[in-house]
Protein backbone atom coordinates (compact mmCIF):
# COMPACT_ATOMS: atom_id res chain seq x y z
CA UNK A 1 0.00 0.00 0.00
CA UNK A 2 1.71 2.95 -1.71
CA UNK A 3 0.75 6.27 1.04
CA UNK A 4 2.70 8.64 -0.51
CA UNK A 5 2.98 8.76 -4.83
CA UNK A 6 4.75 10.72 -6.94
CA UNK A 7 3.69 9.77 -10.41
CA UNK A 8 5.63 11.22 -12.58
CA UNK A 9 9.23 9.24 -12.66
CA UNK A 10 11.21 12.15 -14.75
CA UNK A 11 10.78 15.78 -15.44
CA UNK A 12 12.95 17.66 -17.96
CA UNK A 13 12.51 21.70 -17.51
CA UNK A 14 14.32 24.49 -19.58
CA UNK A 15 16.90 26.76 -17.33
CA UNK A 16 14.95 29.86 -16.25
CA UNK A 17 11.14 27.94 -16.19
CA UNK A 18 9.41 26.79 -13.36
CA UNK A 19 9.07 23.36 -12.59
CA UNK A 20 6.93 21.42 -10.62
CA UNK A 21 6.83 18.20 -8.90
CA UNK A 22 3.78 16.79 -7.53
CA UNK A 23 3.19 14.13 -4.72
CA UNK A 24 -0.26 12.69 -3.80
CA UNK A 25 -0.59 11.09 -0.65
CA UNK A 26 -3.93 8.89 0.82
CA UNK A 27 -3.26 8.62 4.43
CA UNK A 28 -5.25 11.79 6.83
CA UNK A 29 -3.22 11.46 9.18
CA UNK A 30 -0.34 12.96 7.93
CA UNK A 31 0.44 15.83 9.82
CA UNK A 32 4.14 17.53 8.36
CA UNK A 33 5.51 16.89 4.75
CA UNK A 34 8.58 17.49 3.54
CA UNK A 35 10.83 17.55 -0.05
CA UNK A 36 14.29 16.10 -0.47
CA UNK A 37 16.53 16.70 -3.20
CA UNK A 38 18.64 13.44 -3.65
CA UNK A 39 21.98 13.21 -5.85
CA UNK A 40 23.71 10.27 -7.27
CA UNK A 41 25.94 8.93 -4.65
CA UNK A 42 24.86 11.25 -1.99
CA UNK A 43 21.90 10.89 0.84
CA UNK A 44 19.08 12.90 0.45
CA UNK A 45 19.40 16.67 1.14
CA UNK A 46 16.45 18.54 3.09
CA UNK A 47 14.91 21.11 0.93
CA UNK A 48 11.60 22.85 2.72
CA UNK A 49 9.32 21.45 5.00
CA UNK A 50 5.44 22.23 5.55
CA UNK A 51 3.38 21.20 8.34
CA UNK A 52 -0.59 20.39 7.63
CA UNK A 53 -1.70 23.50 9.41
CA UNK A 54 -0.33 25.24 6.70
CA UNK A 55 -1.01 25.60 2.75
CA UNK A 56 2.35 27.24 1.55
CA UNK A 57 5.81 27.73 2.73
CA UNK A 58 8.43 29.35 1.16
CA UNK A 59 12.34 29.41 1.17
CA UNK A 60 14.25 31.47 -1.56
CA UNK A 61 13.55 29.78 -5.69
CA UNK A 62 11.76 26.57 -3.46
CA UNK A 63 7.67 26.78 -2.58
CA UNK A 64 5.57 23.99 -1.44
CA UNK A 65 2.10 24.23 -1.43
CA UNK A 66 -0.28 21.79 0.44
CA UNK A 67 -3.92 21.29 -0.43
CA UNK A 68 -5.09 18.82 2.44
CA UNK A 69 -8.67 18.31 0.51
CA UNK A 70 -7.24 16.74 -2.37
CA UNK A 71 -4.54 15.18 -0.28
CA UNK A 72 -1.77 16.41 -2.88
CA UNK A 73 1.02 18.47 -2.18
CA UNK A 74 3.59 20.32 -4.88
CA UNK A 75 7.23 21.97 -4.84
CA UNK A 76 7.48 25.02 -7.56
CA UNK A 77 11.14 25.88 -8.22
CA UNK A 78 11.52 29.42 -9.54
CA UNK A 79 13.59 29.78 -11.80
CA UNK A 80 15.48 26.18 -11.94
CA UNK A 81 18.71 25.86 -12.81
CA UNK A 82 20.53 23.25 -13.72
CA UNK A 83 22.62 22.44 -10.40
CA UNK A 84 18.74 21.68 -9.83
CA UNK A 85 19.13 18.36 -11.33
CA UNK A 86 18.27 15.17 -9.09
CA UNK A 87 15.56 12.87 -7.54
CA UNK A 88 13.30 14.74 -5.50
CA UNK A 89 11.29 13.04 -2.71
CA UNK A 90 8.49 13.91 -1.05
CA UNK A 91 7.98 12.68 2.14
CA UNK A 92 4.87 12.49 5.11
CA UNK A 93 4.67 12.00 8.86
CA UNK A 94 1.88 11.24 10.66
CA UNK A 95 3.20 11.62 14.37
CA UNK A 96 5.33 14.70 14.06
CA UNK A 97 8.93 14.29 13.81
CA UNK A 98 8.70 10.21 13.47
CA UNK A 99 8.65 7.79 10.48
CA UNK A 100 9.16 9.21 7.32
CA UNK A 101 6.94 7.84 4.43
CA UNK A 102 8.92 8.41 1.16
CA UNK A 103 7.32 8.59 -2.75
CA UNK A 104 9.37 6.54 -5.36
CA UNK A 105 10.81 10.29 -6.62
CA UNK A 106 10.51 12.19 -9.60
CA UNK A 107 13.65 12.73 -11.80
CA UNK A 108 13.90 16.16 -12.46
CA UNK A 109 16.51 17.44 -15.37
CA UNK A 110 17.06 20.84 -15.83
CA UNK A 111 18.66 21.81 -19.17
CA UNK A 112 20.89 25.04 -20.01
CA UNK B 1 29.37 21.50 12.00
CA UNK B 2 29.66 17.96 10.54
CA UNK B 3 26.69 16.58 9.00
CA UNK B 4 25.49 12.73 9.49
CA UNK B 5 28.13 10.50 8.94
CA UNK B 6 27.77 6.89 8.28
CA UNK B 7 30.77 3.88 8.04
CA UNK B 8 31.60 2.10 6.19
CA UNK B 9 30.77 3.41 2.63
CA UNK B 10 30.62 0.34 0.93
CA UNK B 11 30.37 -3.48 1.85
CA UNK B 12 29.76 -6.74 0.76
CA UNK B 13 28.80 -9.99 2.28
CA UNK B 14 27.63 -13.29 1.77
CA UNK B 15 23.83 -14.84 2.17
CA UNK B 16 23.97 -15.86 6.05
CA UNK B 17 26.37 -13.15 7.43
CA UNK B 18 25.49 -10.80 9.59
CA UNK B 19 26.46 -6.76 9.40
CA UNK B 20 26.91 -3.97 11.82
CA UNK B 21 26.12 -0.31 10.31
CA UNK B 22 27.27 2.96 12.04
CA UNK B 23 26.01 6.57 12.15
CA UNK B 24 26.75 9.29 14.18
CA UNK B 25 24.30 12.41 14.18
CA UNK B 26 24.16 16.20 13.18
CA UNK B 27 26.11 17.94 15.73
CA UNK B 28 23.31 18.82 18.14
CA UNK B 29 21.15 15.67 17.19
CA UNK B 30 19.62 13.66 19.46
CA UNK B 31 17.66 11.23 17.41
CA UNK B 32 18.12 8.64 14.91
CA UNK B 33 16.64 6.73 12.11
CA UNK B 34 17.53 4.45 9.52
CA UNK B 35 16.16 3.83 6.69
CA UNK B 36 16.31 1.30 3.48
CA UNK B 37 16.58 2.56 0.22
CA UNK B 38 16.32 -0.04 -2.88
CA UNK B 39 17.21 0.93 -6.26
CA UNK B 40 14.69 3.11 -8.01
CA UNK B 41 12.39 3.05 -4.64
CA UNK B 42 12.01 5.65 -2.04
CA UNK B 43 13.53 5.24 1.13
CA UNK B 44 11.86 2.69 3.92
CA UNK B 45 11.62 3.30 7.29
CA UNK B 46 12.96 0.43 9.66
CA UNK B 47 13.26 1.85 13.03
CA UNK B 48 14.09 5.11 15.16
CA UNK B 49 16.17 5.30 18.19
CA UNK B 50 15.86 8.28 20.94
CA UNK B 51 17.25 7.99 24.61
CA UNK B 52 18.82 5.04 23.59
CA UNK B 53 15.48 3.24 22.83
CA UNK B 54 13.53 1.79 20.08
CA UNK B 55 10.53 4.39 19.61
CA UNK B 56 9.22 3.37 16.14
CA UNK B 57 9.45 0.58 13.79
CA UNK B 58 8.85 -0.22 10.20
CA UNK B 59 7.85 -3.08 8.96
CA UNK B 60 11.32 -4.66 9.03
CA UNK B 61 11.60 -8.18 10.10
CA UNK B 62 13.63 -9.32 13.58
CA UNK B 63 16.87 -9.81 11.83
CA UNK B 64 17.11 -6.18 11.70
CA UNK B 65 17.68 -4.83 15.19
CA UNK B 66 19.89 -1.74 16.33
CA UNK B 67 21.66 0.45 19.44
CA UNK B 68 21.64 3.88 20.69
CA UNK B 69 24.74 4.69 22.57
CA UNK B 70 24.74 7.63 25.09
CA UNK B 71 26.80 9.99 22.67
CA UNK B 72 23.77 9.77 20.19
CA UNK B 73 25.49 7.55 17.58
CA UNK B 74 23.84 4.46 16.36
CA UNK B 75 24.48 1.09 14.91
CA UNK B 76 22.39 -1.16 12.57
CA UNK B 77 22.80 -4.80 12.71
CA UNK B 78 21.54 -7.18 10.17
CA UNK B 79 21.75 -11.32 11.12
CA UNK B 80 21.34 -14.05 8.59
CA UNK B 81 21.71 -11.58 5.37
CA UNK B 82 19.41 -12.17 2.66
CA UNK B 83 20.22 -11.66 -1.20
CA UNK B 84 17.39 -9.33 -0.90
CA UNK B 85 18.93 -7.13 1.86
CA UNK B 86 21.34 -5.61 -0.93
CA UNK B 87 20.06 -2.17 -0.79
CA UNK B 88 21.58 1.78 0.20
CA UNK B 89 20.85 2.06 4.08
CA UNK B 90 20.96 5.64 5.41
CA UNK B 91 20.88 7.54 8.84
CA UNK B 92 18.93 10.26 9.52
CA UNK B 93 19.29 12.41 12.41
CA UNK B 94 16.71 15.10 13.94
CA UNK B 95 16.67 16.96 17.17
CA UNK B 96 14.39 15.49 19.97
CA UNK B 97 10.90 14.36 18.94
CA UNK B 98 8.79 17.31 18.06
CA UNK B 99 8.14 18.78 13.97
CA UNK B 100 12.06 18.46 12.66
CA UNK B 101 13.46 18.04 9.27
CA UNK B 102 15.49 14.41 9.59
CA UNK B 103 18.72 15.02 7.87
CA UNK B 104 20.23 12.20 5.88
CA UNK B 105 23.73 10.60 5.86
CA UNK B 106 25.18 9.70 1.90
CA UNK B 107 24.87 6.10 3.21
CA UNK B 108 26.46 2.48 2.95
CA UNK B 109 25.86 0.34 0.03
CA UNK B 110 25.32 -3.58 0.92
CA UNK B 111 25.78 -5.84 -1.37
CA UNK B 112 24.72 -9.61 -0.85
CA UNK B 113 26.47 -12.12 -3.10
Amino acid sequence: DQQVKQNSPSLSVQEGRISILNCDYTNSMFDYFLWYKKYPAEGPTFLISISSIKDKNEDGRFTVFLNKSAKHLSLHIVPSQPGDSAVYFCAASANQGGKLIFGQGTELSVKP
Amino acid sequence: DAGVTQSPTHLIKTRGQQVTLRCSPKSGHDTVSWYQQALGQGPQFIFQYYEEEERQRGNFPDRFSGHQFPNYSSELNVNALLLGDSALYLCASSRGQGIQPQHFGDGTRLSIL
